[in-house]
């Protein structure tokens, strides 16, 4: 079992729609990321948290640490949203600190 | 530029050969990461530095797999002995590191390497 799965695997959606993505992880971290990777390869950090909520322009994250779960929500969805959205989770201090453990990405194709 | 530069930012070489990817980190950023992506694979950590600490190594597949990072800056992944399963997009990404500032990561445009 991936120690962070992402919810869909892949998603359709028509322009304007509210888009969710969920990320649920089964280990103890400090932080977890939303990164956005768009066709050409690109990476793009879209938010950082470890609690709460965060709010950037149509993109809004939330983490519940107690349910080891987060979403990422796109309210009016346009086709330049379409890529790949990876959810990554840190591990706490003490452990190794450098890396991520990422998610397989949630695919995103938003029609017009 | 201020973003994290890769080059070459593709290679083809033959199996067998070594290969040697570089990273330009952000000005200032003392945390630097290789990271890797296989076709259709999620991301796979490699290696992370910070400052100058040790590195963190636990994440390189086998011992033909190293990585250095001179003066805290420019950084090199070197593949040595290259093999067709190494053919992957090898990103690079930096950050501040140290326990009071931010962890975000910023990533650089990759090096897809292709072994024949």
């Amino acid at each position: 079992k991936n120690e962070v799965e992402q919810s869909p695997q892949n998603l359709t959606a028509q322009e304007g729609e509210f888009i969710t993505i969920n990320c649920s992880y089964s280990v103890g971290i400090s932080a977890l990321h939303w990164l956005q990777q768009h066709p050409g390869g690109g990476i793009v950090s879209l938010f950082m948290l470890s609690s709460g909520k965060k709010k950037h322009g149509r993109l809004i994250a939330t983490i519940n640490i107690q349910e080891k779960h987060s979403s990422l929500h796109i309210t009016a969805s346009h086709p330049r949203d379409s890529a790949v959205y990876i959810c990554a989770v840190r591990l706490p201090l003490g452990g190794s600190q450098g890396n991520l453990i990422f998610g397989k990405g949630t695919k995103l194709s938003v029609k017009p | 530029g201020a973003g994290v530069s890769q080059s070459p930012s593709n290679k083809v070489t033959e199996k067998g050969k070594d290969v040697e990817l570089r990273c330009d980190p952000i000005s200032g950023h003392t945390a630097l990461y290789w990271y890797r992506q296989s076709l259709g694979q999620g991301l796979e950590f490699l290696i992370y530095f910070q400052g100058n600490s040790a590195p963190d190594k636990s994440g390189l597949p086998s011992d033909r797999f190293s990585a250095e990072r001179t003066g805290g800056s420019v950084s090199t992944l070197t593949i040595q002995r290259t093999q067709q399963e190494d053919s992957a997009v090898y990103l690079c990404a930096s950050s501040f590191g140290g326990t009071r500032r931010g962890y975000e990561q910023f990533f650089g445009p990759g090096t897809r390497l292709t072994v024949l």
